[in-house]
């Protein structure tokens, strides 16, 4: 079975550009997380979709970050302008959420570079 | 609010050595925990939990018991091996918020 795929893994940008990664998570999973990792400290959680509905996105900064689900499988999100600050990795987790605590499955992530 | 604490890193140890990695939370109710590890260019993977006090998750020679009087959750192990080398992070989780708040993480380096 394959995991979570995300794509790029790696994107070197300038300030104030558009970017957007792209999640594919595994097949059946209705949950689908976007987490933001900064050097040296662990995930926190951007955005979290059940199916295509969005059920927590108080943690994404809606200024710049937006994030879409369609059809309730593949989801992207974006960053436009991106901003020194946003050099991180950002990681696409799905799990099967069936009422009691499921298990996230982790994609390899993607590192981006704001220069 | 809820929170992980675990050791600093990074953690080196001989191949055979005995291993411990220590977590500490802060949470109402009553969290699930968790232990991910995140090998070089992969994504974290789920090594263990624990769903309630007591409770001992294991794995791979891994061991770590939910201590509720102590609120903490340390990661052993009795023999490690080169290929433990990661990144450890302790984590806790609600089902009913299927949300996770994951520690800053652990480095342990094994040398052969």
């Amino acid at each position: 079975e394959a995991g979570v795929v995300q794509s790029p893994r790696y994107k070197i940008i300038e300030k104030k550009q558009p970017v957007a990664f792209w999640c594919n998570p595994i097949s059946g999973h209705n949950t689908l997380y976007w987490y933001l990792q900064n050097l040296g400290q662990g995930p926190e959680l951007l955005i979290r979709y059940e199916n295509e509905e969005a059920v927590d996105d108080s943690q994404l900064p809606k200024d710049r970050f937006s994030a879409e689900r369609l059809k309730g499988v593949d989801s992207t999100l974006k960053i436009q302008p991106a901003e020194l600050g946003d050099s991180a990795v950002y990681l696409c987790a799905s799990s099967l959420r069936t009422g009691v605590q499921e298990t996230q499955y982790f994609g390899p992530g993607t590192r981006l570079l704001v220069l | 609010g809820n929170s992980v604490t675990q050791m600093e890193g990074p953690v080196t140890l001989s191949e055979e050595a005995f291993l411990t990695i220590n977590c500490t939370y802060t949470a109402t109710g009553y969290p699930s925990l968790f232990w991910y590890v995140q090998y070089p260019g992969e994504g974290l993977q789920l090594l263990l939990k624990a769903t309630k006090a007591d409770d001992k998750g294991s794995n791979k020679g891994f061991e770590a018991t939910y201590r509720k009087e102590t609120t903490s959750f340390h990661l052993e192990k009795g023999s490690v091996q080169v290929s433990d080398s990661a990144v450890y992070f302790c984590a806790l989780g609600y089902s009913s918020a299927s949300k996770i708040i994951f520690g800053s993480g652990t480095r342990l380096s094994i040398r052969p």
